[in-house]
């Protein structure tokens, strides 16, 4: 099947800066990439859908200057926690889509990142 | 709003042994409905998925699933289970065709016993 990989698989970083998320899908054009967000003993989140090239739609209650997404390439998608606070600690999972991203097509999640800011 | 309930927090079964994961949704009419496991350093992979005709759906790794309306369940089975099912599993129900409409369950983690 196809493979969407994350980087870094965990990062720690400092009360108010800012760290990047990289969502890479590796043998497949990835024309919809989603950004979830996974609370311990608790479900996936969805945070934003970005499509290559246009800007990414973000769920309601997720702030679009806090959590900046990018869809530069149909292979590459990132996240970047801005100022980031220790309550942004989360594991971050992407997963992609190579067509519309509805539910008819298979998404291909990536491992997650684990995001610590002390 | 389509909503989804893993009722088990963490099962245990022991290696050969059948297995029963339980999952219910609330939602009006027919759902989508779907299984994903997640394994140790790996992303969610997606087992079955069910959107309409036979209630009774095959998998990859030898599971099923069976959609039962009356009863507004979608519970994910395995008649003999192998040491490497251990995972965390996650029950997902959809209402329309957009991804953003998909809710995902809190997840059951399964552990293998030898």
């Amino acid at each position: 099947g196809a493979v969407v990989s994350q980087h870094p698989s965990r990062v720690i970083c400092k009360s108010g800066t800012s760290v990047k998320i990289e969502c890479r899908s590796l043998d497949f054009q990835a024309t919809t990439m989603f950004w979830y967000r996974q609370f311990p003993k608790k479900s996936l989140m969805l945070m934003a859908t970005s499509n290559e090239g246009s800007k990414a739609t973000y769920e309601q209650g997720v702030e679009k200057d806090k959590f900046l997404i990018n869809h530069a390439s149909l292979t590459l998608s990132t996240l970047t926690v801005t100022s980031a606070h220790p309550e942004d600690s989360s594991f971050y999972i992407c997963s992609a889509s190579g067509t519309s991203g509805g539910l008819q097509e298979t998404q291909y999640f990536g491992p997650g990142t684990r995001l610590l800011v002390l | 709003a389509q909503s989804v309930t893993q009722p088990d927090i963490h099962i245990t079964v022991s290696e050969g042994a059948s297995l029963e994961l339980r999952c219910n949704y609330s939602y009006g009419a027919t759902p989508y409905l779907f299984w994903y496991v997640q394994s140790p350093g790996q992303g969610l992979q997606l087992l079955l998925k069910y959107f309409s005709g036979d209630t009774l759906v095959q998998g990859i790794k030898g599971f099923e699933a069976e959609f039962k309306r009356s009863q507004s369940s979608f519970n994910l089975r395995k008649p003999s289970v192998h040491w490497s099912d251990a995972a965390e599993y996650f029950c997902a129900v959809g209402a329309t065709f957009k991804n953003n409409d998909m809710r995902f369950g809190a997840g059951t983690r399964l552990t293998v016993k030898p």
